[in-house]
């Protein structure tokens, strides 16, 4: 059974930075692609990042550009997200999901429950 | 890629049969998906590809369409059918979702 674990959010001031974690287990990690996407309290589904199997290929939002970055460890099967330079509309729930195969261009198969960041002063 | 949903929400009774639209800025070719999202929970992943059930997706759920017209079915709306539906794309980086149909019970 594929399990997607995030942890790091929390409350953190503007300007500040936060990283999130997310442990994955029940699949080869290495194979595929992984994302992170987040959502507001009561909004929609916005994809803020993706790495390709290798880490070959990284893509951001352009809301997120120049602030975040994504990476992963495949002998640790963990994928974080490096969020600095937080602003109060990056609060949201952030979702670690697995993408269907190894390239970016991805669906999302598996989801972890999410971890909520909420910037304010 | 900008994805449009309609309606924002459907009111509708068990029983009933349910008809989503999303519709792209650009074609898509097949490469949208749907997911359904309840109150507290993830996303789930009910078809790829436009028109392929994922894994344990029962048969009352069906995706047609291509370019930039697709719709999700549900031919028959089940009490737990009830939530918030979202396609996204994978046609090129940023991924996009729509903005979601929220399925109501009249």
């Amino acid at each position: 059974e594929v399990q997607l674990v995030e942890w790091g959010g929390g409350l953190v001031q503007p300007g500040r930075s936060l990283r999130l974690s997310c442990a994955a287990s029940g699949f080869i990690f290495d194979n595929y692609a992984m994302h992170w996407v987040r959502q507001a309290p009561g909004k929609g589904l916005e994809w803020v990042s993706g790495i390709t199997w290798n880490s070959g290929a990284l893509g951001y939002a352009d809301s997120v550009k120049g602030r975040f970055t994504i990476s992963r460890d495949n002998a640790k099967s963990s994928l974080y997200l490096q969020m600095n330079s937080l602003r109060p509309e990056d609060t949201a729930f952030y979702y670690c999901a697995k993408g269907d195969y190894g390239g970016g261009e991805n669906f999302f198969d598996s989801w972890g429950q999410g971890t909520l960041v909420t910037v304010s002063s | 890629i900008v994805l449009t949903q309609s309606p924002a929400t459907l009111s509708l009774s068990p029983g009933e049969r349910a008809t989503l639209s999303c519709r792209a800025s650009q074609s898509l070719s097949s490469y949208l998906a749907w997911y359904q999202q309840k109150p507290g929970q993830a996303p789930r992943l009910l078809i790829s590809d436009a028109s392929y059930r994922a894994t344990g997706i029962p048969a009352r759920f069906s995706g047609s369409g291509s370019g930039t017209d697709f719709t999700l079915t549900i031919s028959s709306l089940e009490p737990e059918d009830f939530a918030v539906y979202y396609c996204q794309q994978r046609s090129n980086w940023p991924l996009t979702f729509g903005g979601g149909t929220k399925v109501e019970i009249k």
